[in-house]
């Protein structure tokens, strides 16, 4: 199976913050690469397929990048209701795993 | 709208049974590829079973092969995991959510608890 990390597990940032979260392979999976949100009792929500293309509806702060291995989520401004878990997930194989996620909260 | 609910979560002890199901609308439901995927508190996500759009394929995790089983029903659009042989580990919350042609996940339910605890 490929193996997802995502670092930081956790960080605390203020409104207007710019955020960077950063996942990484433990192969090359091109682009096959989507990043979502999760907050407590709610559906997680895509934010961004095959490494930067943004899902209708997201915010433009969203942003990503990245190929092969390695991988970066870029809030360019946190907003009161970004502060959520976000998790990388690869699609390359159809043993579809995620990243261990990195929870944003409030400082 | 696309919507996904799902139901039948609860408190199951060890060793027993649990059926989830997951209505869909807002969508033809027979042209996509289902799948479940499940959060267990400080573990994340972790990817559980998919099948095709016409139910004739399925895919499962290593941790629920020959315990649980995935089907469709598309006149009803509604999917279904029907969880045998359950253990502690099983316990989180369960998501239905829609593949796309591209492999990514475009839509979720909100997710249905699942206790496995005597």
């Amino acid at each position: 199976d490929i193996q997802m990390t995502q670092s930081p597990s956790s960080l605390s940032a203020s409104v207007g913050d710019r955020v960077t979260i950063t996942c990484r392979a433990s192969q090359s999976i091109s682009t096959y690469l989507n990043w979502y949100q999760l907050k407590p009792g709610k559906a997680p929500k895509l934010l961004i397929y095959t490494a930067s293309s943004l899902q209708r509806g997201v915010p433009s702060r969203f942003s990503g990048s990245g190929s092969g291995t390695d991988f970066t989520l870029t809030i360019s401004s946190l907003q009161p209701e970004d502060f959520a878990t976000y998790f990388c997930q690869q699609s390359y194989s159809t043993l579809f795993t995620f990243g261990p996620g990195t929870k944003v909260d409030i400082k | 709208e696309v919507q996904l609910v799902e139901s039948g979560g609860g408190l199951v002890q060890p060793g027993g049974s649990l059926r989830l199901s997951c209505a869909a609308s807002g969508f033809t439901f027979s042209s996509n590829w289902m799948h479940w995927v499940r959060q267990t508190p400080g573990k994340g996500l972790v990817w559980v079973s998919g099948i095709n759009s016409d139910g004739s394929t399925t895919t499962y995790a290593d941790s629920v092969k020959g315990r649980f089983t995935i089907s469709r029903d598309n006149a009803k659009n509604t999917l279904y995991l029907q969880m045998n042989s359950l253990r502690a580990e099983d316990t989180s919350v369960y998501y239905c959510a829609r593949l796309t042609s591209l492999y990514y996940f475009d839509y979720w339910g909100q997710g249905t608890l699942v206790t496995v605890s005597s």
